[in-house]
């Protein structure tokens, strides 16, 4: 079964960190471009950073660079977000995401719910 | 970086034709055919239902059909029935190299 699980959400105080994982299986992780996506409470989907397979190709949203680094480890099948300076505005679930067809996203995790609050 | 505009809500009877625009602009929609389309249950992760513009993925409905004009997409659904309620997103590929997500329809089967 084809499946990515994210984990590493949680409560954090403005300015704090966090680190997302995700686990994928099922399929051939390394030949996929993946993504992070989230999405507000309420609200609608947000891109926020891709990674090429290789690790080589990285590019985030405008809101988030400088403070968020995305990154994978092929070897265990595993995607990483990690993210500093968080913001109010940060609080969103966040989707795990691969890009199995051409510019489409075809695999989604079930999403890990971040929440910046003091 | 700004998002794509979706209408915020369409709707239609069953077995009817209805149709989302997307409108972007010269720098992602207008310049690629790349644009993506997920639907979206409450609570639920999103699912692609077209890529590239007017691709549909294995064991999707062709009901679902997209297309392109100028700096607008659209997503078609022919003969609308119960299920298709649900939230949709457009998504297109930017010069960037970055995507943007548009603002979402709110797809009511009255």
């Amino acid at each position: 079964e084809v499946q990515l699980v994210e984990s590493g959400g949680g409560l954090v105080q403005p300015g704090g960190s966090l680190r997302l994982s995700c686990a994928a299986s099922g399929f051939t992780f390394r030949t996929y471009w993946m993504s992070w996506v989230r999405q507000a409470p309420g609200k609608g989907l947000e891109w926020v950073a891709k990674i090429k397979q290789d690790g080589s190709e990285k590019q985030y949203v405008d809101s988030v660079k400088g403070r968020f680094t995305i990154s994978r480890d092929n070897a265990k099948n595993s995607l990483y977000l990690q993210m500093n300076s968080l913001r109010a505005e940060d609080t969103a679930i966040y989707y795990c995401a691969g890009y199995g067809v051409p510019y489409g996203i075809d695999i989604w995790g079930q999403g890990t719910m971040v929440t910046v609050s003091s | 970086q700004s998002a794509l505009t979706q209408p915020a809500s369409v709707s239609g009877s069953p077995g009817q034709s209805i149709t989302i625009s997307c409108t972007g602009t010269s720098s992602d929609v207008g310049s690629y055919n790349l644009v993506s389309w997920y639907q979206q249950y409450p609570g639920k992760a999103p699912k692609l239902v077209i890529y590239e513009g007017s691709k549909r993925p294995s064991g999707v409905s062709n009901r679902f059909s997209g297309s392109k004009s100028g700096n607008t997409a659209s997503l078609t659904f022919s003969g609308l029935q119960a299920e298709d309620e649900a939230d949709y997103y457009c998504c297109s590929y930017a010069s960037s190299g970055t995507y943007v997500f548009g603002t979402g329809t709110k797809v009511t089967v009255l």
